[in-house]
């Protein structure tokens, strides 16, 4: 298996506009995480899904942050509109179970001018 | 309000030498705890783990050990080698319930040659 695949690597973007984020989380797995990597705060839980289900959102900073789980092998992290302060590395992670190891993907660095 | 805490952003170890990363909690519910190692443009990868039952747990080079009652954990390496040079995250859950793995800020660890 591949891992998890997270696109794009990197985005630069400038204030205001859209950002979508997309994660392939690992075929089999039931459960998929959404984390912010920060200097300040280390890796911070944005959202989880159980079986493609939103369980546990109140990680999200702001109603300017949105995820949706389509279907068992997608997902998205949008931020609309983006703000510099949204400057991070965001991680997608997929485990078996929802208390189960959690693999994570490599990240996608953004950076909002 | 950060629940795990790595107090030290970063630490510099000559090879061959213990490196000891320290991490506190506040949450006495956490009963589960693990140790992610994370390289450069990587996503952080399982290390190991210690139950609450346990006081230590040993994985070849690496151990961890748990103080209870000072809601304190430690990751030892011994022999300290240039690979293990990464940002190690120190991260707690609840074993039955929530799902959620609360991450602490990390800590870079540099081993000298």
């Amino acid at each position: 298996d591949a891992g998890v695949i997270q696109s794009p690597r990197h985005e630069v973007t400038e204030m205001g506009q859209e950002v979508t984020l997309r994660c392939k989380p690992i075929s089999g797995h039931n459960s998929l995480f959404w984390y912010r990597q920060t200097m300040m705060r280390g890796l911070e839980l944005l959202i989880y899904f159980n079986n493609n289900v939103p369980i546990d959102d109140s990680g999200m900073p702001e109603d300017r942050f949105s995820a949706k789980m389509p279907n068992a092998s997608f997902s998205t992290l949008k931020i609309q509109p983006s703000e510099p302060r949204d400057s991070a590395v965001y991680f997608c992670a997929s485990s078996l179970t929802s208390g189960g190891s959690r693999y994570f993907g490599a990240g996608t660095r953004l950076s909002v001018l | 309000d950060q629940q795990v805490k790595q107090n030290s952003p970063s630490l510099s170890v000559q090879e061959g030498r213990i490196s000891i990363l320290n991490c506190d909690y506040t949450n006495s519910m956490f009963d589960y705890f693990l140790w992610y190692k994370k390289y450069p443009a990587e996503g952080p990868t399982f290390l190991i783990s210690i139950s609450s039952i346990k006081d230590k747990n040993e994985d070849g080079r690496f151990t961890v050990f748990l103080n209870k009652s000072a809601k304190h954990l430690s990751l030892h390496i011994v022999p300290s080698q240039p690979g293990d040079s990464a940002v190690y995250f120190c991260a707690a859950q609840w074993v039955q319930g929530a799902q959620k793995l609360v991450f602490g800020q990390g800590t870079r660890l540099t081993i000298n040659p």
